[in-house]
């Protein structure tokens, strides 16, 4: 069954330095997503990501971060600077069109920042 | 907008005990309706969905929803509770905000725990 795979499955990294998190979504899903989930809370919507371009992002997704598909497969979540509070579990999910809108999720990546 | 509420963040139950995890949504147009699970340190699982026709939906692992209209409910239901259901369970709805986002919005979750 197809699935949607990440990488890494945990990161720690220095306060203010680069990550990127690495998705790869199901092949036939046309809309991908980035949500976050900080130890104990809610899972929170980051972004979307449709026809090469955002179509959707929350007040979260700030400057510090970005979104991107570079290869037709890999979909890929930037923080330019990390910051303490950007320890999380990352999830990366897809959906094909039309449907009834289920999406599929990755297993996450946790970022710890020190 | 849509929102979903889930009462009750910790739910302790005695196995062979009947399960039941609120949720709550609100929507200005008919709403699709998600459960899923996540056992620890593991991803987002879908359970079940409602999106339009039988309003009691069927999921993996025994659970079963109710989309009830006139109560804004979707709750979760399982007859008889395995140690193996311990885990964090998110309601979720999608978000007609337009457009190509169709995304789901979270509830807090519930965190089941199940005693022998």
């Amino acid at each position: 069954e197809p699935e949607v795979t990440q990488t890494p499955s945990h990161q720690v990294t220095q306060m203010g330095q680069e990550v990127i998190l690495r998705c790869v979504p199901i092949s036939n899903h046309l809309y991908f997503y980035w949500y976050r989930q900080i130890l104990g809370q809610k899972v929170e919507f980051l972004v979307s990501f449709y026809n090469n371009e955002i179509s959707e992002k929350s007040e979260i997704f700030d400057d510090q971060f970005s979104v991107e598909r570079p290869d037709g497969s890999n979909f890929t979540l930037k923080i330019r600077s990390t910051k303490l509070e950007d320890s999380a579990m990352y999830f990366c999910a897809s959906r094909r069109t039309g449907g009834t809108g289920e999406l599929f999720f990755g297993e996450g990546s946790r970022l710890t920042v020190l | 907008a849509q929102s979903v509420t889930q009462l009750g963040s910790h739910v302790s139950v005695s196995e062979g005990a009947l399960v039941l995890l609120r949720c709550n949504y609100s929507s200005s147009v008919p709403p699709y309706l998600f459960w899923y699970v996540q056992y620890p340190n593991q991803g987002l699982q879908l359970l079940l969905k409602y999106t339009t026709g039988a309003t009691l939906v069927k999921g993996i692992n025994g659970f079963e929803a109710e989309f009830k209209k006139s109560e804004t409910s979707f709750h979760l239901t399982k007859p008889s509770a395995h140690m193996s259901d311990a885990a964090e369970y998110f309601c979720a709805v999608i978000s007609s905000s337009g457009g190509a986002t169709n995304k789901l919005i979270f509830g807090t979750g519930t965190l089941l725990a199940v005693q022998p």
